[in-house]
């Protein structure tokens, strides 16, 4: 079947730098699309939404951008904290208000 | 305003028992939702509810059963535990449909499962 998936399982960066995770889905009839963070130990964290009328949507220091044309999505986390660290999911809607939920990126902030 | 609550945390199990994990939501959502989570696998959906009385089968339903009775509340059932049901539960909710379709779900802390 359509999944999501993720380019990069693992993102090492340094506090104050700017992160990108991407995210590629496979469904181009999917026209809802959300970002989740996951702290150890805990349930995913909503983050961001976006529908597909738009291209971008910006909230606290996080930006989602899709790109239907090559079906392609990212999160863009700006002046990335220690805190920020956590595995982050991507997910399109399958119907129902069902989600597909990608596998997963873990985002490493160094201090 | 709680959210979403799933009880028990965690539970050890040995194979064959039976057990329901209970979920209960506080926002008034329509929609409900159980998924397992294991390593490398992501998330992946076991049954899910459109309301009150209804179920409906996710990706990996087999080996899993699942009520809702009332509105707030979301149960699933093992009713013979295997090895390959040691997982991480998670439920969410999310308002429902018409105005208010693609909406964000939201999860709970989990249940962490274990069948030996």
């Amino acid at each position: 079947g359509e999944s999501v998936g993720l380019h990069l399982p693992t993102l090492s960066v340094q506090e104050g730098d700017n992160s990108i995770i991407n995210c590629a889905y496979s469904n181009s009839a999917s026209d809802y699309f959300i970002w989740y963070k996951q702290e150890s130990g805990k349930g995913p964290q909503f983050i961001i939404d976006i529908r597909s009328n738009m291209d971008k949507r910006q909230g606290q220091r996080v930006t989602v951008l899709l790109n239907k044309t090559v079906k392609h999505l990212s999160l863009q986390i700006a002046a990335t904290q220690p805190g920020d660290s956590a595995v982050y999911f991507c997910a399109e809607n399958a119907g129902y208000s069902t989600l597909t939920f990608g596998k997963g990126t873990m985002l490493l902030v160094s201090p | 305003n709680a959210g979403v609550t799933q009880t028990p945390k965690f539970r050890v199990l040995k194979t064959g028992q039976s057990m329901t994990l209970l979920c209960a939501q506080d926002m008034n959502h329509e929609y409900m939702y159980w998924y397992r989570q294991d390593p490398g696998m992501g998330l992946r959906l076991i049954h899910y509810s459109v309301g009150e009385g209804t179920t409906a089968k996710g990706e990996v339903p087999d080996g899993y059963n699942v009520s809702r009775l009332k509105k707030q509340n979301f149960l699933l059932g093992l009713e013979s535990a295997a090895p390959s049901q040691t997982s991480v539960y998670f439920c969410a909710s999310s308002l429902g449909t018409g105005v208010y379709s693609n909406q964000p779900q939201h999860f709970g802390d989990g249940t962490r499962l274990s069948i030996l």
